[in-house]
């Protein structure tokens, strides 16, 4: 059984800090994706990486997929009380498992406090 | 286009009651995928299907029946529901490279 391991878990931040979500795994991926989902909707995808230390940026959220393609972390910077949400990796075509179906972490839920 | 659409927004079941959970896509995607989501425990997938005709059980299909007559609809049936089943589904949709997937809003169940 594959498993993402998300941290921290809960994360409150005042207004204009910087903060990283941690994604890892033990195992390899072949594409990492990260979504946001606020109360009451559906995830929405943000990225997605596929190399091996890829970095990909998103106005002041920058996503990095780790070199062995088992790790991913999301950092954002001068928070917004916009970005407040859940946020969701997803893992595609790890080991035992089609490359049509994603593992999911249990979520980071960030809190930005104007 | 609408994207992934979820009829109901909400129901309140009873014990042992059925009912069916609507998903509909209109991006032509052949990948479609049921999931339930309870707090602090991530999306779990229920069902997921490659295409008109052909599904498979994901995680947790136990109480759970899909049919997938036709590319846009992926119907989840609850049969002789129990409160185990009480959470919010989530349907999706997705292109086969990198499966990036599209989501629905949401259908939040309660079995009373």
């Amino acid at each position: 059984t594959q498993l993402l391991e998300q941290s921290p878990q809960f994360l409150s931040i005042q207004e204009g800090e910087n903060l990283t979500v941690y994604c890892n795994s033990s195992s390899v991926f072949s594409s990492l994706q990260w979504y946001r989902q606020e109360p009451g909707e559906g995830p929405v995808l943000l990225v997605t990486v596929v190399t091996g230390g890829e970095v990909k940026k998103l106005k002041r959220l920058t996503f990095q997929f780790g070199d062995a393609r088992k790790d991913s972390s999301l950092h954002i910077t001068a928070a917004q009380p916009g970005d407040t949400g859940l946020y969701l990796c997803a893992g595609g075509g790890g080991s035992g498992a089609g490359s049509y179906q994603l593992t999911f972490g249990k979520g980071t839920k960030l809190s930005v406090i104007p | 286009n609408a994207g992934v659409t979820q009829t109901p927004k909400f129901r309140i079941l009873k014990i042992g009651q059925s009912m069916t959970l609507q998903c509909a896509q209109d991006m032509n995607h052949n990948y479609m995928y049921w999931y339930r989501q309870d707090p602090g425990m991530g999306l779990k997938l229920i069902y997921y299907s490659v295409g008109a005709g052909i599904t498979d059980k994901g995680e947790v299909p136990n109480g759970y029946n899909v049919s997938r007559s036709t590319t846009e609809d992926f119907p989840l049936r609850l049969e002789l529901a129990a409160p185990s089943q009480t959470s919010v589904y989530f349907c999706a949709s997705s292109y086969p490279s990198y499966n990036e997937q599209f989501f629905g809003p949401g259908t939040r169940l309660t079995v009373l």
